[in-house]
């Protein structure tokens, strides 16, 4: 079954003690992406990637990395979690959003992994 | 840079009445558009796109859209709306890089 899969689904963390959420898809899709969901903010990117070794910031990188060594994995981290990153986090991945007939432009989701920073 | 906005946060309709969803892009070229639905609890499904061709389009689930040039407005329709179909509708711009612009989302509540 095509998949994109987040772990963990939930989180309580607190403040200052970094933390991985990992991000794995079994479609061979070359980009990938994170998402931060916040109510009344809808969807903010706040990195991807095209391919791997390569990433790039989205519209809300501050205090995130990413790395992507395997085509498949794109964990996401937070070295030093504050409060204001508690939020409800997406990964993605796509076969490319855009381009000749053979791209078909979605993304797919994984469930979501919410967390929470005190 | 591309943006989207969905004018209306919180829409309410009964059970088998006709649905519209509004979006508004903004990008200088023609963007590539598409519709994404979030059940409650769940991530985000695909419910249709638009990249050239046919400004109506059909998607999955009885929706479809229309992509309006002059409006600069991709809406989202259903004739006939089932309970199920209470949700979470965002509204997506593509233009340029490979990168993805959200709206903040349409609420859709479906009353019996």
């Amino acid at each position: 079954e095509a998949q994109v899969t987040q772990n963990p689904r939930y989180l309580i963390t607190v403040t200052g003690k970094k933390l991985t959420v990992t991000c794995s898809q079994n479609m061979n899709h070359e980009y990938m992406s994170w998402y931060r969901q916040d109510p009344g903010l809808g969807l903010r990117q706040i990195y991807y990637s095209m391919n791997v070794e390569v990433t790039d910031k989205g519209d809300v990188p501050e205090g995130y990395k990413v790395s992507r060594k395997e085509k498949r994995n794109f964990p996401l981290i937070l070295e030093s979690p504050s409060p204001n990153q508690t939020s409800l986090y997406f990964c993605a991945s796509s076969d490319g959003l855009a381009g000749g007939p053979s791209i078909t432009g979605e993304l797919f989701f994984g469930e979501g992994s919410r967390l929470t920073v005190l | 840079a591309q943006s989207v906005t969905q004018p209306d946060i919180h829409i309410t309709v009964s059970e088998g009445a006709s649905l519209e969803l509004r979006c508004n892009y903004s990008y200088g070229a023609t963007p590539y558009l598409f519709w994404y639905v979030q059940s409650p609890g769940q991530g985000l499904q695909l419910l249709l796109k638009y990249f050239s061709g046919d400004t109506l389009v059909q998607g999955i689930k009885g929706f479809e859209a229309e992509f309006k040039r002059s409006q600069s407005s991709f809406n989202l329709r259903k004739p006939s709306v089932h309970w199920s179909d209470a949700a979470e509708y965002f509204c997506a711009v593509l233009g340029g890089s490979e990168k993805l612009v959200f709206g903040k989302g349409t609420k859709l509540t479906v009353n019996p």
